[in-house]
Order: structure tokens, then C-alpha cells, then sequence
């Protein structure tokens, strides 16, 4: 079935530094959904990408979408120590009714203060 | 918060038991679904119900079952336990098909350990 990969799999990064993860898939993506997880917490929606090469600024967080739209991105500008934690990105697959995420395996960034 | 509500938060099962984790979604969301997430992965799709009826599942035996309740809320119920069950389990609601941004809102999740 269809899959989505994400690049590293971990990061650490002094407090100031830039990060970025990668998600790539083998087939078009008909859209793109991005999470973040606390150590310890639950999946939260950062945001949803549908559109060929969008892109969408959230303060510091900077999400692409690629023209072929095989592939996703997310950077952090200038991290900080609340930025610790996974960073997921999922495919959502409809099927009548039925909406399910496909996740990556997610990116994990640790911060040094 | 998301107003997605999950119970219990943490219990311990020894292998062979039954455990019932139960979800209350978001107010005027109709559909839930579940995910299990083992440490250190993303988490998988069990399945989902709209209007208290399965329409979707993922690649979990059939001792993965569960029920939705006219308030939409919902149960996840595991038979026969085995070691490898033991993750963090997480209910998502979403509002009904066609409806929303494709958003889920997730609870906090059940943490189960099976010893």
C-alpha cells in the first residue's frame, strides 16, 4: 500500500539552529498532514497541505509542499527548547466514509538549550 | 484541549486478559477512529466508525473490536492479550464525512502494558 518516509529519523539541534524533515513518497500524495507529539503526549494537527508547491508559514514553522507533490517538508527557524518533540507527517486516505492517516515513522528533535 | 476524552489513561493487563479503553469525541464530531502506537513508531490505523457502524479497518486480528454509542462515543475492546499489544492507543474524532478540514483531534491516549 501507499507509504510515506520520513528523513532523519532523529535530530539534535543546539537552541538558535535550523531543522528540517523531509516526507517522501514512491506515488502522489492527494495531500499531506503534519503533526507534532510531546514526549509523552498525543498527536497534535500542525496542518494540511493539499495544493502542488504550497506553501504555508506558521511563525517560525515553514511547510512545503512539492510541485510533483511526492514530497513534503517542514523547517523550524531558529529552534527553540519547546520545540522538543516528534514530528509526524500523514497521508489522509479517504474511501467513502472512511478517513484513515497513513503516518511516517516521524522525526524525532531534541534541543540543546 | 480538543475536547477528545480517553479512559483509562494508564493499566496493566497480563497476557491472555480482555481490556475495554473507552473514548468520548469532540462535541457534534460523529465519526471515531483508533490507532495504536507502539514506542518509538507512528501511530497505525485500527479502524474507525461513523454513525456507530465500522466502515473502515486496518490490518488488526478480529480480537480487535469496538462499538459506537448513539452520543458517538466510543469502546475499543482487545480479547486475548498478547505481549506485543502492549502501546499507547489513541482515539481521533473528526466531524462527519465531507465536513471539517480533514483534521483529527486526538485524545490523550491509553497507555496499556501487557505483562
Amino acid at each position: 500500500g501507499q507509504q510515506v518516509m520520513q528523513i532523519p529519523q532523529y535530530q539534535h539541534v543546539q537552541e538558535g539552529e535550523d531543522f528540517t524533515t523531509y516526507c517522501n513518497s514512491s506515488t502522489t500524495l492527494s495531500n499531506i498532514q503534519w503533526y507534532k507529539q510531546r514526549p509523552g503526549g498525543h498527536p497534535v494537527f500542525l496542518i494540511q497541505l493539499v495544493k502542488s508547491g504550497e506553501v504555508k508559514k506558521q511563525k517560525r514553522l515553514t511547510f512545503q509542499f512539492g510541485e510533483a507533490k511526492k514530497n513534503s517538508s517542514l523547517h523550524i527557524t531558529a529552534t527553540q527548547t519547546t520545540d522538543v518533540g516528534t514530528y509526524f507527517c500523514a497521508l489522509m486516505k479517504n474511501a467513502g466514509n472512511n478517513r484513515k492517516l497513513i503516518w511516517g515513522l516521524g522525526t524525532s528533535l531534541a534541543v540543546n538549550p | 484541549e480538543t475536547g477528545v476524552t480517553q479512559s483509562p489513561t494508564h493499566l496493566i493487563k497480563t497476557r491472555g486478559q480482555q481490556v475495554t479503553l473507552r473514548c468520548s469525541s469532540q462535541s457534534g464530531h460523529n465519526t471515531v477512529s483508533w490507532y495504536q502506537q507502539a514506542l518509538g513508531q507512528g501511530p497505525q490505523f485500527i479502524f474507525q466508525y461513523y454513525r456507530e457502524e465500522e466502515n473502515g479497518r486496518g490490518n488488526f486480528p478480529p480480537r480487535f473490536s469496538g462499538l459506537q454509542f448513539p452520543n458517538y462515543s466510543s469502546e475499543l475492546n482487545v480479547n486475548a492479550l498478547e505481549l506485543d499489544d502492549s502501546a499507547l492507543y489513541l482515539c481521533a474524532s473528526s466531524p462527519g464525512q465531507g465536513l471539517g478540514t480533514g483534521e483529527l483531534f486526538f485524545g490523550e491516549g491509553s497507555r496499556l502494558t501487557v505483562l
